[in-house]
């Protein structure tokens, strides 16, 4: 079965730092771009971070950029997101999501997603 | 930065009918656009890509059409397990989403 299962979401202060895996399995993950996506409680979706197959490209929204960094480890089946100098407007539940493409150099749709996990940031 | 605006922003309906949501980007995307569904609690669900190709194991009464700016997303028959909220994505350009269309029972 095709999945992806994030974890590391929690409780942060403002100004403090979180990393989030994305587990993957049931497809090459070294097959894929993989990304972030996020969505604020009752909002609707925001693109995060993207990353091509051999971590060759990495892309960031403008609203992370420079404070989030995101990685992947083929070996595990693995993908990252560090967030530092977390605030308040990062409050969401981020999705890893697979893309149909390889690279991020050519944008695609996603074609699965995870549950989700969940980032509160507050004092 | 492209962006997205979806048309209606809620919608309500009945079980048998013709549905019609409608996404415009603020400048030309050629047919990088794609529609997800996402139910309360779930997550987005990949329905159409490429503005008009039907992801596999999507019933066909979803269908897609448009290019350049205007886009829509069709459900031809509303069933009962459609009413979730509805999003728009382009793809040209990095990646932007819409501001979702919630298809609720009238």
């Amino acid at each position: 079965e095709v999945q992806l299962v994030e974890s590391g979401g929690g409780l942060v202060q403002p100004g403090r730092s979180l990393r989030l895996s994305c587990a993957a399995s049931g497809f090459t993950f070294d097959d894929y771009a993989m990304h972030w996506v996020r969505q604020a409680p009752g909002k609707g979706l925001e693109w995060v971070s993207g990353i091509s197959w051999n971590s060759g490209s990495i892309g960031y929204a403008d609203s992370v950029k420079g404070r989030f960094t995101i990685s992947r480890d083929n070996a595990k089946n693995s993908l990252y997101l560090q967030m530092n100098s977390l605030r308040a407007e990062d409050t969401a539940l981020y999705y890893c999501a697979k893309d149909i493409g390889i690279t991020i150099l050519k944008p695609n749709a996603f074609d699965i997603w995870g549950q989700g996990t969940m980032v509160t940031v507050s004092s | 930065d492209i962006q997205m605006t979806q048309s209606p922003s809620t919608l309500s309906a009945s079980v048998g009918d013709r549905v019609t949501i409608t996404c415009r980007a603020s400048q030309s995307i050629s047919s990088w656009l794609a529609w997800y569904q996402q139910k309360p609690g779930k997550a987005p669900k990949l329905l159409i890509y490429k503005a008009s190709s039907l992801e596999s194991g999507v019933p066909s009464r979803f269908s897609g059409s448009g290019s350049g700016t205007e886009f829509t997303l069709t459900i031809s028959s509303l069933q009962p397990d459609d009413f979730a909220t509805y999003y728009c994505q382009q793809y040209n350009s990095s990646w932007t989403f819409g501001q979702g269309t919630k298809v609720e029972i009238k």
